[in-house]
């Protein structure tokens, strides 16, 4: 079945540092492919999106590239900011799936 | 605001009772969807509604029903509860399915229901 696997956390960086947090997935077919975002005390929400290979999605500075040959799409972001700091998720879904979640990645940003 | 309303956002109860969790979708979404989120398993989807229907199963235990009502809203029932339910309980929703009647890609969680069972 579908199964995505994140980067282990939590993440600690200071402020306008380089972020990176790596997810990969296993999948059937052609998946699309999500970044969620969790602040605190608040549900995720959708971040970015892609839905076919070497598809780029971008939001809020933020950047994932659907990589088929390597099964990936890790998340970037060239400077973080203290405004940043929650919880990440990788999620694979698209026609005919529900989104399968991945685990989850804290981040802290230190100012 | 995502406009995803859950009612209660925290519960406290023992083991062996039955609650209700509710949620309230985005005005004009037809989607309800449930997941669990624990620490050892992570967010899990259980199930979802379309527009009063069930459409598809997760891994949603027997003892936990949930149903949509007219005016759209969900409850997620969970009875007979263990120590091991205590999770956080997000709703989500959206327009509607795609063509294949499944899953939409763009959901709205509520800010979640925790669940404390002692």
């Amino acid at each position: 079945g579908d199964s995505v696997t994140q980067m282990e956390g939590p993440v600690t960086l200071s402020e306008e540092a380089f972020l990176t947090i790596n997810c990969t997935y296993t999948a059937t077919g052609y998946p699309s492919l999500f970044w969620y975002v969790q602040y605190p005390g608040e549900g995720l929400q959708l971040l970015l999106k892609a839905t076919k290979a070497d598809d780029k999605g971008s939001n809020k500075g933020f950047e994932a590239t659907y990589r088929k040959e390597t099964t990936s799409f890790h998340l970037e972001k060239g400077s973080v900011q203290v405004s940043d700091s929650a919880v990440y998720f990788c999620a694979l879904g698209g026609s005919a799936r529900q989104l399968t979640f991945g685990s989850g990645t804290q981040l802290t940003v230190l100012p | 605001d995502s406009g995803v309303t859950q009612t209660p956002k925290h519960l406290i109860t023992a083991t062996g009772q039955r609650v209700t969790l509710r949620c309230s979708p985005r005005s004009g979404d037809l989607s309800v969807y449930w997941y669990q989120q624990s620490l050892d398993q992570g967010l899990q989807f259980l199930i979802q509604y379309y527009n009063g229907e069930e459409r598809a199963k997760g891994n949603i235990l027997e003892r936990f029903s949930a149903q949509q009502f007219p005016d759209l809203h969900s409850e997620l029932n969970l009875s007979s509860l263990e120590l091991g339910d205590s999770a956080l309980y997000f709703c989500a929703s959206s327009v509607a399915p795609d063509s294949t009647g499944v899953t939409n890609e763009k959901l709205f969680f509520g800010s979640g229901t925790q669940l404390s069972v002692l």
